[in-house]
């Protein structure tokens, strides 16, 4: 049983980087058939795709947040991390690190962490 | 932000059957498997619905699904108590190249 877990600030000023962490439980970080992805959930409700990246560091982002964007894996440590730089207010939400099954395409979500909320204020 | 439109709310008695809505476009639904979440208050969402119409393990069989076009359904029969939660539907997207989810429908159980 796969188990996710979200760490990082719970609060982020505006113009600075927001930086998570995702500890990964029960299933290696380097298996094939599985990609790592973060997600956000808005507090109106609205859920959006941020990206994901998989063994082999290759990741890839939400266009619309691509330049700010970067994520890694730490194999040693099964964690996979989210960096986004110059948050404003609207960067405000739950973030959720997710698992995307990727035996066949398209992908989907089977699994998620508890989620984390981080607040971008002054 | 949530391209794929669902009602905000909907509501049942106990017993009853409820179905939720999901729309989308030809480069999400109408391409690929719909998929559907249950997110109970205060957890993490759950997979609910895979492939448009499959149960994971463990899901009971008052959950179903189905797609036409590039619209879906979630259909809950027998609604209970513990349905209650919030259900959103999600479908990969051909142009952001990620999944794709809707805003969520917020189940009430009268």
């Amino acid at each position: 049983q796969v188990q996710l877990q979200e760490s990082g600030p719970g609060l982020v000023q505006p113009s600075q980087t927001l930086s998570l962490t995702c500890s990964v439980s029960g299933v290696s970080i380097t298996n094939g058939i599985y990609y790592w992805s973060w997600i956000r959930q808005y507090p109106e409700r609205g859920l959006e795709w941020i990206g994901y990246v998989y063994y082999g560091g290759r990741a890839y982002l939400n266009p619309s947040l691509k330049s700010r964007l970067s994520m890694s894996m730490d194999t040693s440590k099964n964690q996979f991390s989210l960096r986004l730089s110059s948050v404003t207010a609207a960067d405000t939400a739950v973030y959720y690190c997710a698992r995307l099954v990727a035996t066949t395409f398209p992908f989907y979500v089977d699994s998620w962490g508890q989620g984390t909320l981080v607040s971008v204020s002054s | 932000q949530s391209v794929l439109t669902q009602p905000p709310s909907a509501s049942g008695f106990p017993g009853q059957r409820v179905t939720i809505s999901c729309s989308g476009s030809t480069s999400n639904i109408g391409r690929n498997f719909v998929y559907w979440y249950q997110q109970l208050a205060g957890a993490a969402p759950k997979l609910l619905l895979h492939r448009n119409d499959e149960r994971p393990s463990g899901v009971p069989d008052r959950f179903s699904g189905s797609k036409s076009g590039t619209s879906a359904s979630l259909v809950i029969s027998g609604l209970q108590s513990e349905d209650e939660s919030l259900y959103f539907c999600a479908s990969w997207d051909d142009i952001l190249t990620g999944p794709m989810f809707g805003g969520g429908t917020k189940l009430t159980v009268l």
